[in-house]
């Protein structure tokens, strides 16, 4: 049993279009994530809910929206697909609340390719 | 503000010892963090410091020195499997429930 999943892994569609990606967590962790991973590396957080609450909202254009039904599944969709939003999106998940408690667990990552 | 700095790549040989450095500023400290992350994969956990000193799990150790925003990490008996991306990571001083992530050391084990 994956402990995170995300679907799809693999996304290529074209600037304009919306487009979601999906994850869920098995682990009762009480708090989820976004990240952004782009062409260099570097892990941007986007969003965190904490039990269906946001809880973080980094500096990110309002076409991302993120949507959190029940404390083991985040959602992300995209609005109107730009080329600079090609990169690796990452869920992760914590079992913290107040705080990051221990390590974070992630999924294996959308790959999103905007053409 | 907080930073990490690491190296951006490192080269060693199967079998070696490698060592790879963070160093950090922050205004409080809430442990630190290190993750592999193999090419195309999801970051995976590798260990977390809070206490100075060094801590071994099997051919991986980490070093923590607090007073010196220092870690590192250090990779034993290399396998060409080793080769990915380590990443060092803190929890933000403002606000712990997110990290603040180096951008990486790319290692490249050769035979």
């Amino acid at each position: 049993d994956t402990a995170v999943s995300q679907t799809p892994k693999y996304l290529v569609t074209q600037m304009g279009n919306d487009k979601s990606i999906k994850c869920e967590q098995n682990l009762g962790h009480d708090t989820m994530y976004w990240y952004k991973q782009d062409s260099k590396k570097f892990l941007k957080i986007m969003f965190s809910y904490n039990n269906k609450e946001l809880i973080i909202n980094e500096t990110v254009p309002n076409r991302f929206s993120p949507k959190s039904p029940d404390k083991a599944h985040l959602n992300l969709h995209i609005n109107s697909l730009e080329l600079g939003d090609s990169a690796v999106y990452f869920c992760a998940s914590n079992p913290g609340s107040g705080g990051i408690s221990g390590e974070l667990f992630f999924g294996e990552g959308s790959r999103l390719t905007v053409l | 503000g907080q930073n990490i700095d690491q190296p951006t790549e490192m080269t060693a040989t199967e079998g070696a010892i490698v060592q790879i450095n963070c160093t950090y500023q922050t205004s409080g400290f809430n442990g630190l963090f290190w993750y592999q992350q193999h090419a195309g994969e999801a970051p995976t956990f590798l260990s977390y410091n809070v206490l100075d000193g060094l801590e071994e799990k099997g051919r991986f150790s980490s070093f923590l020195s607090r007073s010196k925003g220092y870690s590192y990490l250090l990779l034993k008996e290399l396998q060409m499997k080793d080769s990915a991306s380590y990443l060092c990571a803190v929890p933000h001083a403002g606000n712990n429930r997110k990290l603040i992530w180096g951008l990486g050391t790319s290692l490249a084990v050769n035979p």
